[in-house]
């Protein structure tokens, strides 16, 4: 089955670190480019960070460039996301997202910063 | 930053309805556009990319079309379980922005 699981969300303190990972299955992982992607309570969707297929090229959204850092293992077919400095508005359920013409996505993993 | 604008923000239409939504770019990405579907607690479902070629799985009463700067998303028929926020991503280069979305509801 062609599926993506996100894990490593939870309650992290303001200014506190968190790493979340995501699982490939299904698929030939090491072929894609992959995004994250978070969703704060009752807002939008918001384009975190990408990198691409052999992590030559990674990108990161203003409101996180400098405290996150996204990462992949093609070994393991899995990507990360380490994020650092976390901050309330931070709060969010956090998607891993494989190429957009692609389309496929975990269920997310949610992150709540608060002290 | 390109930015993406949704409109409208929330709309109400009757089963059968045809129901228009629109996505615009600050500046012009081409065809690198997609919509996605998002029901209430579940996660986002790709419909649309390249601005008008339907995902597999999609119904046919979905539809986009646009390139350029302006894009539109198309319900031929709405159904119930089409109610969801619908949102449109821009994908030719990084921000890899999402519109604000747009609510849809039954009348």
């Amino acid at each position: 089955e062609v599926q993506l699981v996100e894990s490593g969300g939870g309650l992290v303190k303001p200014g506190g670190s968190l790493r979340l990972s995501c699982a490939a299955s299904g698929f030939t992982f090491s072929s894609y480019s992959m995004n994250w992607v978070r969703q704060a309570p009752g807002k939008g969707l918001e384009w975190v960070s990408s990198i691409s297929s052999s992590s030559s090229y990674i990108y990161y959204a203003d409101s996180v460039k400098g405290r996150f850092t996204i990462s992949r293992d093609n070994a393991k077919n899995s990507l990360y996301l380490q994020m650092n400095s976390l901050r309330a508005e931070d709060t969010a359920v956090y998607y891993c997202a494989s190429h957009v013409a692609q389309g496929l996505w975990g269920r997310g993993t949610l992150v709540t910063v608060s002290s | 930053d390109i930015q993406m604008t949704q409109s409208p923000s929330s709309l109400s239409a009757s089963v059968g309805d045809r129901v228009t939504i629109t996505c615009r770019a600050s500046q012009g990405i081409s065809n690198y556009l997609a919509w996605y579907q998002q029901k209430p607690g579940k996660v986002p479902k790709l419909l649309i990319y390249a601005a008008s070629t339907l995902q597999s799985g999609v119904p046919s009463r979905f539809s986009g079309s646009g390139s350029g700067t302006d894009f539109t998303l198309t319900i031929s028929s709405l159904q119930p379980e089409d109610v969801a926020t619908y949102y449109c991503q821009k994908y030719n280069s990084v921000p890899y922005s999402f519109g604000q979305g747009t609510k849809l509801e039954i009348k």
